[in-house]
C-alpha cells in the first residue's frame, strides 16, 4: 500500500498537555498534509510541509519532515478538549491527489 | 466563502436498492473528488475530476459506481445496487490547487445499506 501510516492509533492525554502523532510512509514524496476530522464531520485540512522543507507551524500545530526517515510527526501543543479528534497524515507520491493513512485518534480529557 | 455542500446528510437503504449523492464544490474549484470513509479508517479515493473529465478512477468499483460532473460543476455519485459493505460516510473535496493548499471537504453523506 502507498499510505501513510499514523502512529499511534490512538492517543489519550490530559488538558494542557502536548500531543504528538507521527506518520510514516515509503516511497518519496512532494507533500505531505495534515488533516483533522471531528466525529461526524468532514477533514479539515491543517498544514501542508513540501518535501524541501523540515519545519512548519501554524498556531499551537508543529509539523515537522523528515525525508531522510520518510516520516512526518504533528505536535499540538497545550491542548484543549476541543482538540479531540481524528488526525490523519496525507501523501502525494507524485501522483495528483493525496493518499490518506488510517489515523490517529486524539482524545483529550479535561 | 461558501464551503463544500453535500446532500443528503444521511441515508438508509436496503442492500440492492440503488442511492445517488451530490456535491457542490467551491466556486472556481476545477478538481473535485469523492473519497469513500469506511468506520475507523482513512479516506480512499473513488474518483478525480479536473473540470468535467476524469482525472483518476482506478479504485471506483465500476460495475455498481458512477460518478459525473455535469458542465465541471455539481456531481453526483451513485451506487446501483448497494452492498452491505457500501456502508460509509463519502465525502466530497474540492480543491483549486491541490499540491499548493490541499482540499476543502464537505460534511459528507453517511450511507447505511441493511
Amino acid at each position: 500500500s502507498q499510505q501513510g501510516e499514523e502512529d499511534p492509533q490512538a492517543l489519550s492525554i490530559q488538558e494542557g498537555e502536548n500531543a504528538t502523532m507521527n506518520c510514516s510512509y515509503k516511497t518519496s514524496i512532494n507533500n505531505l498534509q495534515w488533516y483533522r476530522q471531528n466525529s461526524g464531520r468532514g477533514l479539515v485540512h491543517l498544514i501542508l510541509i513540501r518535501s524541501n522543507e523540515r519545519e512548519k507551524h501554524s498556531g499551537r500545530l508543529r509539523v515537522t519532515l523528515d525525508t531522510s526517515k520518510k516520516s512526518s510527526s504533528l505536535l499540538i501543543t497545550a491542548s484543549r478538549a476541543a482538540d479531540t479528534a481524528s488526525y490523519f497524515c496525507a501523501t502525494d507520491y507524485g501522483g495528483q491527489n493525496f493518499v490518506f493513512g488510517p489515523g490517529t485518534r486524539l482524545s483529550v480529557l479535561p | 466563502e461558501a464551503g463544500v455542500a453535500q446532500s443528503p446528510r444521511y441515508k438508509i437503504i436496503e442492500k440492492r436498492q440503488s442511492v445517488a449523492f451530490w456535491c457542490n464544490p467551491i466556486s472556481g474549484h476545477a478538481t473535485l473528488y469523492w473519497y469513500q470513509q469506511i468506520l475507523g479508517q482513512g479516506p480512499k479515493l473513488l474518483i478525480q475530476f479536473q473540470n468535467n473529465g476524469v482525472v483518476d478512477d482506478s479504485q471506483l468499483p465500476k460495475d455498481r459506481f458512477s460518478a459525473e460532473r455535469l458542465k465541471g460543476v455539481d456531481s453526483t455519485l451513485k451506487i446501483q445496487p448497494a452492498k452491505l459493505e457500501d456502508s460509509a460516510v463519502y465525502l466530497c473535496a474540492s480543491s483549486l490547487d491541490w499540491a499548493a493548499y490541499g482540499y476543502t471537504f464537505g460534511s459528507g453523506t453517511r450511507l447505511t445499506v441493511v
